[in-house]
């Protein structure tokens, strides 16, 4: 079976600081791993994804992040936040074996402050 | 961009209700399922659905909900007698052939039950 926990419920940055935001997973075999943005009242748009290609996976809106299977993380970061970025964020695993479906994290909101 | 349309936006039901929340994923996706989130708590998986049957589904999915996909566009999830603790947000999504490699979410019918 595969986990994944994000580290920080809330996580407040100031509007051109560096948005960091930490995801780590566990998984028996090779996962695929996700990141998910849900703005208020809204439903979840994919942000990035990564299939086993290059490990630094380049999303939309400046957002990237980097497989790091020693480390079992994939943490997402932003070099320079703005305040439309303020939104809860998901990190997502499954696999090509056994359960398919997504597993998610328990999210991160970001705060950006002006 | 294609999306994944979700009816209704909003529904509100009396406890023991039947309720059927409506999804029309993308049309060359093969795989469909359906997610829930309670208020302030993590997207958790119900369902998935592929070649006209279950494929999986997880312990939060019991007797009372069911699915399915009665024309080539739609699919439906039913909530048979709704209880209070079923109210939430709940997520359609569909994925290509390839099923690991992005889900497409709709943007949610939010179920309360009073």
């Amino acid at each position: 079976a595969q986990s994944v926990t994000q580290l920080g419920s809330h996580v407040s940055v100031s509007e051109g600081a560096l948005v960091l935001l930490r995801c780590n997973y566990s998984s028996s075999v090779p996962p695929y791993l996700f990141w998910y943005v849900q703005y208020p009242n809204q439903g979840l748009q994919l942000l990035l994804k990564y299939t086993s290609a290059a490990t630094l996976v380049k999303g939309i809106n400046g957002f990237e992040a980097e497989f790091k299977k020693s480390e079992t993380s994939f943490h997402l970061t932003k070099p320079s936040a703005h305040m439309s970025d303020a939104a809860e964020y998901f990190c997502a695993v499954t696999t090509n074996t056994g359960r398919r479906a997504l597993t998610f994290g328990s999210g991160t909101r970001l705060q950006v402050q002006p | 961009e294609p999306e994944v349309t979700q009816t209704p936006s909003h529904q509100v039901t009396q406890m023991g209700q039947e309720v059927i929340l409506r999804c029309v994923p993308i049309s060359n996706h093969l795989y469909f399922y359906w997610y829930r989130q309670i208020l302030g708590q993590k997207v958790e998986f119900l369902v998935s659905f592929y070649n006209n049957e279950i494929s999986e589904k997880s312990e939060i999915f019991d007797d009372q909900f069911s699915v399915e996909r009665p024309d080539g566009s739609n699919f439906t999830l039913k909530i048979r007698s709704t209880k209070l603790e079923d109210s939430a947000m709940y997520f359609c999504a569909s994925t290509g052939r390839e099923e690991t490699y992005g889900y497409t979410f709709g943007s949610g019918t939010r179920l309360t039950v009073v």
